[in-house]
């Protein structure tokens, strides 16, 4: 159980163009989902807490407007990087909680995104 | 600021050698701290938390609020035990995660 999944694994896309990646829950309700990014060999640096229903909470120096989180469901979490350029090229990672597991993520593969 | 420091990078030792991996955090309130670790090419998963105290594949790790540390700790290493490990920090209340750099542990036949 306590299955995370992310779409698409990997991406490339054009410089000035839009992704967006999907997170999703596969056998339970996750209260709360996280975002990270990880540059090669180096590690998780969390951008933003969502809550489903509500605005997410990015961390520090993490663009709102630039990396779009929406959390429309128990079971899903979408990132958007907007406008990307290539310095947003890295593997992001999604992870989520159980309701009544506060404290246990559950992480997703991950997806690598290159922009060129 | 909340911070997790892994100071080995890397960590290479023999099989059947034992392995310690260090762990210190740096936290002002209570801490709740995990072991992840990502075999290669699998996602990140949960080794072990402080607030069970279990062994988990031979690998344990005692909280020391004296010496904020979280060592990481089995007596024989396996070759399957290569891996990257991450040590976290959960901020109380706040649910997120604060990870260490990691530290990529091999094991030598």
């Amino acid at each position: 159980g306590a299955v995370v999944s992310q779409h698409p694994s990997w991406v490339i896309c054009k410089s000035g163009t839009s992704v967006k990646i999907e997170c999703r829950s596969l056998d339970f309700q996750a209260t709360t989902m996280f975002w990270y990014r990880q540059f090669p060999k180096q590690s998780l640096m969390l951008m933003a807490t969502s809550n489903e229903g509500s605005k997410a909470t990015y961390e520090q120096g993490v663009e709102k407007d630039k990396f779009l989180i929406n959390h429309a469901s128990l079971t899903l979490s979408t990132l958007t990087v907007t406008s990307a350029h290539p310095e947003d090229s890295s593997f992001y990672i999604c992870s989520a909680n159980a309701a009544g597991k506060i404290y246990e993520q559950y992480f997703g593969p991950g997806t690598r995104l290159t922009v060129t | 600021a909340q911070r997790v420091t892994q100071p080995e990078k890397l960590l290479s030792v023999f099989k059947g050698a034992p392995v310690e991996l260090k762990c210190n955090y740096s936290y002002s309130g209570s801490p709740e701290l995990f072991w992840y670790v990502q075999y290669s090419r699998q996602r990140l998963q949960l080794l072990l938390r402080h607030i069970s105290r279990e062994s988990i594949k031979g690998f344990t790790a005692d909280l020391n609020k004296g010496e904020t540390s979280f060592h990481l700790k089995k007596p024989f290493a396996q070759e399957e035990d290569s891996a990257m490990y991450y040590c976290a920090l959960s901020i109380q209340g706040a649910q997120k995660l604060v990870f260490g750099q990691g530290t990529r542990l091999t094991i030598n036949p």
